[in-house]
């Protein structure tokens, strides 16, 4: 069956840089695009951005520029988030999902000094 | 991109009765292939949304028969014909028509 598993809580202090990863499994990693969503405490779910996973290009919503970078290992079908410079105000779940409809259990990333 | 407007943003509901949400776009969310890319997201506390619903009324596999979608344009609905303990929650409406944009979710609560 199709999987999207990510890794586990990460705690950054600010300023530091963290990387998270979504592990597909059960499909053919090139069918779907990979999309990044994030949910900051008690709020709702805002689309970052997303990875074609045909040709590794990246697109970024608009208010993810900069510090988010999205990249991808085709071989290992796994995507990856990569956030640096990181403020208080990144602490959220970060969740992959494909354009299949497929979620991941998301990643806590808790900011704090 | 499309701005999305959930009414209402919470709900008090019945056990076994029914219950719906509605999703206003500030744009035409057809496609240019003619679809229209409207979902609709179940998320429990805790947990990660799961999709109930693409293209305005096509139930994801494993989505019971109880929900069911509609809409066109730029008014979409989501129904519950009965609801259960389980369906407690956000919901979400989601435009994958241009880019992705959620609305702002909807509390169900019993």
């Amino acid at each position: 069956q199709v999987q999207l598993v990510q890794s586990g809580s990460e705690l950054k202090n600010p300023g530091a840089s963290v990387k998270v990863s979504c592990k597909t499994s059960g499909y053919i990693f090139s069918i779907y695009g990979l999309h990044w969503v994030r949910q900051a405490p008690g709020q709702g779910l805002e689309w970052m951005g997303w990875i074609n996973t045909n040709t590794g290009k990246p697109t970024y919503a608009q208010d993810f520029t900069g510090r988010f970078v999205f990249s991808m290992d085709a071989s290992v079908s796994t995507a990856y988030l990569q956030v640096s410079s990181l403020k208080t105000d990144d602490t959220a779940v970060y969740y992959c999902a494909n354009s299949g409809g497929q979620w991941g259990q998301g990643t806590l990333v808790t900011v704090s000094s | 991109d499309a701005v999305l407007t959930q009414i209402p943003l919470s709900s008090a509901v019945t056990l076994g009765r029914p219950a719906s949400i509605s999703c206003r776009s500030s744009q035409s969310l057809v496609h240019s292939d003619g679809n229209t890319y409207l979902s609709w997201l179940h998320q429990r506390p805790g947990q990660p949304p799961r999709l109930l619903i693409y293209k305005v009324s096509n139930r994801f596999s494993g989505v019971p028969d109880r929900f069911s979608g509609s809409g066109a344009g730029t008014e979409f609905t989501l129904k519950i014909s009965r609801v259960e303990a389980e369906d407690v929650g956000v919901y979400y409406c989601l435009q994958v028509t241009q880019s992705w944009t959620f609305g702002q979710g909807t509390k169900v609560e019993i």
